[in-house]
């Protein structure tokens, strides 16, 4: 089993519409949580980071579930320029900080 | 804040020789920074953690006589792929953070074409 995983897309969705990706994560000594968007051929970047109470940055909401051990991001009124890969992003906080990431969801956002 | 620089971009190179790519913390320390690979359509792979002043930690799986890193300060860390081939062709890319709570940054990249 990967240690996080996320839908595997590709998500074509219309331009306004609300678009939903999930992950899970497999290392319950995981601490802290983020979503990243990568542009193709570029470096990923930092969308935002996911809180146990849920966090939301305007279009965006991101919720973690650690019982679960689920985490999700919601797009509302999705734009052209939400066409990315989301990755889901998990900090194994015991093995010196360093990052895991999910395989990556492609959106793509038509008009 | 928290701007990583990475260069080249960009790079070419034949068969058999060594290729060094520079990471650097411009606007904060990092005793710690992590290089990572991504295959085309594949997620990142974390390659190697560099510690400053002390010896990198692989991952399983990358040998550490091929991908040499060096993380001779607290804002430089840098990786050279020796004796390069094509099935390195990849992209690769560091990243840092000034807090290991705060959002990671990475670098711009590095598109390795090894012909």
């Amino acid at each position: 089993r990967k240690e996080v995983e996320q839908d595997p897309g590709p998500f074509n969705v219309p331009e306004g519409a609300t678009v939903a990706f999930n992950c899970t994560y497999s290392n319950s000594a995981s601490q802290s949580f983020f979503w990243y968007r990568q542009d193709c051929r570029k470096e990923p970047k930092l969308l935002m980071s996911v809180y146990s109470s849920g966090n939301e940055d305007g279009r965006f909401t991101a919720q973690l579930n650690r019982a679960s051990q689920y985490i999700s991001l919601l797009i509302r009124d999705s734009k052209l320029s939400d066409s990315a890969t989301y990755l889901c992003v998990v900090n194994i906080g015991n093995q010196g900080g360093k990052l895991i990431f999910g395989q990556g969801t492609e959106l793509s956002v038509k008009p | 804040g928290a701007v990583v620089s990475q260069h080249p971009s960009r790079v070419i190179c034949k068969s058999g020789t060594s290729v060094k790519i520079e990471c650097r913390s411009l606007d904060f320390q990092a005793t710690t920074m992590f290089w990572y690979r991504q295959f085309p359509k594949q997620s990142l792979m974390l390659m190697a953690t560099s510690n400053e002043g002390s010896k990198a930690t692989y991952e399983q799986g990358v040998e550490k006589d091929k991908f040499l890193i060096n993380h001779a300060s607290l804002t430089l860390s840098t990786l050279t792929v020796t004796s390069a081939h094509p099935e390195d062709s990849s992209f690769y890319i560091c990243s840092a953070s000034p807090d290991l709570n705060y959002g990671y940054t990475f670098g711009s990249g590095t598109r390795l074409t090894v012909v």
